[in-house]
Protein backbone atom coordinates (compact mmCIF):
# COMPACT_ATOMS: atom_id res chain seq x y z
CA UNK A 1 0.00 0.00 0.00
CA UNK A 2 1.18 3.38 -0.44
CA UNK A 3 1.55 5.61 2.50
CA UNK A 4 4.52 7.49 4.34
CA UNK A 5 6.09 5.53 7.09
CA UNK A 6 7.83 7.03 9.97
CA UNK A 7 10.31 5.76 12.67
CA UNK A 8 10.65 5.37 15.14
CA UNK A 9 6.97 5.79 16.51
CA UNK A 10 8.40 6.41 20.04
CA UNK A 11 11.92 6.95 21.10
CA UNK A 12 13.69 7.94 24.27
CA UNK A 13 16.45 9.86 24.35
CA UNK A 14 18.91 11.30 27.15
CA UNK A 15 19.61 15.40 27.23
CA UNK A 16 22.69 16.35 24.82
CA UNK A 17 22.36 13.46 22.53
CA UNK A 18 21.03 13.69 18.57
CA UNK A 19 18.28 11.64 17.47
CA UNK A 20 16.91 11.53 13.56
CA UNK A 21 13.59 10.43 12.57
CA UNK A 22 13.13 8.61 9.64
CA UNK A 23 10.19 9.60 6.92
CA UNK A 24 9.85 7.47 3.63
CA UNK A 25 7.16 7.73 1.50
CA UNK A 26 6.19 5.71 -1.68
CA UNK A 27 3.43 8.13 -3.15
CA UNK A 28 5.81 9.46 -5.29
CA UNK A 29 5.03 12.97 -3.91
CA UNK A 30 7.50 15.91 -4.54
CA UNK A 31 7.38 17.70 -1.49
CA UNK A 32 7.51 16.73 1.93
CA UNK A 33 7.23 18.59 5.38
CA UNK A 34 7.94 18.12 9.01
CA UNK A 35 5.64 19.45 12.10
CA UNK A 36 5.77 19.25 15.15
CA UNK A 37 2.96 18.87 17.10
CA UNK A 38 2.16 20.09 21.20
CA UNK A 39 -0.86 20.36 23.26
CA UNK A 40 -2.55 22.91 22.61
CA UNK A 41 -0.57 24.08 20.27
CA UNK A 42 -1.39 22.55 16.68
CA UNK A 43 0.75 22.01 14.24
CA UNK A 44 4.19 24.16 13.68
CA UNK A 45 6.27 23.75 10.78
CA UNK A 46 9.70 22.89 11.06
CA UNK A 47 11.40 22.05 7.46
CA UNK A 48 9.67 21.44 4.21
CA UNK A 49 11.12 20.35 1.17
CA UNK A 50 9.62 20.89 -2.52
CA UNK A 51 12.50 18.86 -4.17
CA UNK A 52 15.37 17.10 -3.79
CA UNK A 53 18.41 18.71 -2.74
CA UNK A 54 16.79 21.35 -1.49
CA UNK A 55 14.64 22.33 1.93
CA UNK A 56 13.27 25.62 3.72
CA UNK A 57 12.97 26.25 7.00
CA UNK A 58 9.69 26.62 9.16
CA UNK A 59 8.27 28.82 11.67
CA UNK A 60 10.75 26.47 14.17
CA UNK A 61 13.88 25.24 12.78
CA UNK A 62 16.19 26.12 15.68
CA UNK A 63 17.58 23.11 16.73
CA UNK A 64 16.25 21.09 14.10
CA UNK A 65 18.47 19.37 10.69
CA UNK A 66 17.47 18.00 7.49
CA UNK A 67 18.46 16.41 4.33
CA UNK A 68 16.68 15.36 1.09
CA UNK A 69 19.03 13.39 -0.76
CA UNK A 70 16.23 10.92 -2.36
CA UNK A 71 12.91 12.33 -3.67
CA UNK A 72 11.27 9.41 -1.42
CA UNK A 73 13.13 9.94 2.04
CA UNK A 74 12.98 13.26 4.43
CA UNK A 75 15.15 12.34 8.08
CA UNK A 76 14.73 14.76 10.39
CA UNK A 77 17.89 14.93 13.13
CA UNK A 78 16.57 16.79 16.34
CA UNK A 79 20.04 18.12 17.65
CA UNK A 80 21.06 18.42 21.17
CA UNK A 81 21.13 22.66 20.78
CA UNK A 82 16.71 22.22 20.54
CA UNK A 83 15.99 23.42 23.63
CA UNK A 84 12.65 21.73 24.20
CA UNK A 85 12.36 18.66 21.99
CA UNK A 86 10.12 16.34 23.90
CA UNK A 87 7.03 16.19 21.23
CA UNK A 88 5.34 14.40 18.74
CA UNK A 89 6.72 14.64 15.19
CA UNK A 90 4.35 14.52 11.90
CA UNK A 91 6.23 14.10 8.62
CA UNK A 92 3.75 14.98 5.27
CA UNK A 93 4.11 14.67 2.23
CA UNK A 94 2.45 16.59 -0.93
CA UNK A 95 1.96 15.37 -4.36
CA UNK A 96 2.71 18.58 -6.19
CA UNK A 97 5.49 21.48 -5.70
CA UNK A 98 6.08 25.06 -6.19
CA UNK A 99 3.55 27.05 -7.75
CA UNK A 100 1.31 24.47 -8.55
CA UNK A 101 1.18 23.22 -4.56
CA UNK A 102 -2.69 23.47 -2.78
CA UNK A 103 -0.95 22.31 0.09
CA UNK A 104 -3.29 18.91 0.59
CA UNK A 105 -0.93 17.26 2.98
CA UNK A 106 -0.89 13.58 3.38
CA UNK A 107 0.39 12.36 6.83
CA UNK A 108 2.28 9.71 8.42
CA UNK A 109 1.18 8.02 11.89
CA UNK A 110 4.01 10.15 13.55
CA UNK A 111 7.13 9.66 15.95
CA UNK A 112 6.85 10.37 20.02
CA UNK A 113 10.20 11.71 21.10
CA UNK A 114 11.04 11.96 24.99
CA UNK A 115 14.12 13.62 25.86
CA UNK A 116 14.69 12.16 29.35
CA UNK B 1 2.95 36.13 7.93
CA UNK B 2 -0.35 33.90 7.84
CA UNK B 3 -1.85 32.33 10.84
CA UNK B 4 -5.02 30.63 11.88
CA UNK B 5 -7.48 30.82 14.80
CA UNK B 6 -9.74 28.33 16.64
CA UNK B 7 -11.16 29.71 19.46
CA UNK B 8 -12.83 26.64 20.68
CA UNK B 9 -10.26 24.88 22.57
CA UNK B 10 -12.31 22.26 24.04
CA UNK B 11 -15.90 21.56 23.21
CA UNK B 12 -18.24 18.76 24.34
CA UNK B 13 -21.43 17.88 23.02
CA UNK B 14 -24.39 14.94 23.56
CA UNK B 15 -24.95 12.62 20.95
CA UNK B 16 -27.05 14.26 18.37
CA UNK B 17 -26.22 17.96 19.11
CA UNK B 18 -24.85 20.13 16.18
CA UNK B 19 -21.71 21.07 15.96
CA UNK B 20 -20.15 24.34 14.75
CA UNK B 21 -16.35 24.72 15.12
CA UNK B 22 -14.54 28.47 14.16
CA UNK B 23 -11.63 29.14 11.88
CA UNK B 24 -10.23 32.38 10.91
CA UNK B 25 -7.46 33.08 8.78
CA UNK B 26 -5.46 36.22 8.53
CA UNK B 27 -4.38 36.32 4.98
CA UNK B 28 -6.20 38.85 2.45
CA UNK B 29 -5.46 37.42 -0.79
CA UNK B 30 -6.11 34.09 -2.75
CA UNK B 31 -6.33 30.84 0.14
CA UNK B 32 -6.42 26.96 0.17
CA UNK B 33 -8.62 26.04 3.07
CA UNK B 34 -8.58 22.91 4.96
CA UNK B 35 -10.27 20.56 7.57
CA UNK B 36 -7.95 18.08 9.19
CA UNK B 37 -9.38 15.58 12.20
CA UNK B 38 -7.38 13.20 14.18
CA UNK B 39 -9.21 10.54 15.79
CA UNK B 40 -7.63 9.06 19.20
CA UNK B 41 -4.53 6.58 17.98
CA UNK B 42 -5.01 7.94 14.34
CA UNK B 43 -3.15 9.96 12.10
CA UNK B 44 -4.47 12.99 10.80
CA UNK B 45 -6.52 12.73 7.64
CA UNK B 46 -8.35 15.32 5.57
CA UNK B 47 -11.59 15.85 6.53
CA UNK B 48 -12.43 18.51 3.56
CA UNK B 49 -10.81 21.26 1.43
CA UNK B 50 -11.79 24.48 -0.01
CA UNK B 51 -9.90 25.62 -3.74
CA UNK B 52 -12.37 27.68 -4.94
CA UNK B 53 -15.89 27.36 -6.25
CA UNK B 54 -18.82 26.70 -4.29
CA UNK B 55 -17.91 28.19 -0.74
CA UNK B 56 -20.38 25.45 1.17
CA UNK B 57 -17.59 22.69 1.18
CA UNK B 58 -18.97 19.11 1.83
CA UNK B 59 -16.09 16.58 3.30
CA UNK B 60 -16.53 12.89 4.55
CA UNK B 61 -18.96 11.34 7.57
CA UNK B 62 -20.97 14.50 6.93
CA UNK B 63 -19.30 17.49 7.71
CA UNK B 64 -19.45 20.44 5.84
CA UNK B 65 -17.46 23.70 6.17
CA UNK B 66 -18.59 26.98 4.40
CA UNK B 67 -16.07 30.11 3.30
CA UNK B 68 -16.65 32.92 3.80
CA UNK B 69 -14.40 35.74 2.36
CA UNK B 70 -15.47 38.98 3.88
CA UNK B 71 -15.07 37.58 7.29
CA UNK B 72 -11.83 35.31 6.73
CA UNK B 73 -13.83 32.16 8.35
CA UNK B 74 -13.76 28.69 7.31
CA UNK B 75 -16.20 27.14 9.93
CA UNK B 76 -16.43 23.41 10.44
CA UNK B 77 -20.47 22.42 11.05
CA UNK B 78 -22.27 18.83 11.30
CA UNK B 79 -25.95 18.89 12.08
CA UNK B 80 -25.98 15.68 14.01
CA UNK B 81 -22.85 14.85 16.06
CA UNK B 82 -21.89 11.12 16.98
CA UNK B 83 -20.01 9.78 19.56
CA UNK B 84 -17.41 8.34 16.75
CA UNK B 85 -16.51 12.13 16.21
CA UNK B 86 -14.62 12.40 19.29
CA UNK B 87 -11.37 13.85 17.83
CA UNK B 88 -9.50 16.89 17.79
CA UNK B 89 -10.16 19.17 14.71
CA UNK B 90 -7.66 21.10 12.91
CA UNK B 91 -8.13 24.29 10.52
CA UNK B 92 -5.32 24.79 8.37
CA UNK B 93 -4.57 27.83 5.41
CA UNK B 94 -2.07 27.36 2.49
CA UNK B 95 -1.99 31.11 1.48
CA UNK B 96 -0.69 32.60 -2.18
CA UNK B 97 2.52 32.71 -0.71
CA UNK B 98 5.78 31.41 -1.91
CA UNK B 99 6.25 29.45 0.97
CA UNK B 100 3.47 26.61 0.01
CA UNK B 101 3.29 24.70 3.61
CA UNK B 102 0.25 24.54 5.30
CA UNK B 103 -0.48 26.83 8.74
CA UNK B 104 -2.45 25.04 11.02
CA UNK B 105 -4.46 26.39 14.14
CA UNK B 106 -4.23 25.65 17.43
CA UNK B 107 -6.90 22.62 16.66
CA UNK B 108 -10.63 21.94 18.78
CA UNK B 109 -11.05 18.92 20.91
CA UNK B 110 -14.81 17.68 20.75
CA UNK B 111 -15.93 15.51 23.05
CA UNK B 112 -18.88 14.01 22.12
CA UNK B 113 -20.77 12.02 25.35
CA UNK B 114 -23.48 9.18 24.14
Amino acid sequence: DGGITQSPKYLFRKEGQNVTLSCEQNLNHDAMYWYRQDPGQGLRLIYYSQIVNDFQKGDIAEGYSVSREKKESFPLTVTSAQKNPTAFYLCASSPRSGRTNTGELFFGEGSRLTVL
Amino acid sequence: AQSVSQHNHHVILSEAASLELGCNYSYGGTVNLFWYVQYPGQHLQLLLKYFSGDPLVKGIKGFEAEFIKSKFSFNLRKPSVQWSDTAEYFCAVNAGTGRRALTFGSGTRLQVQP
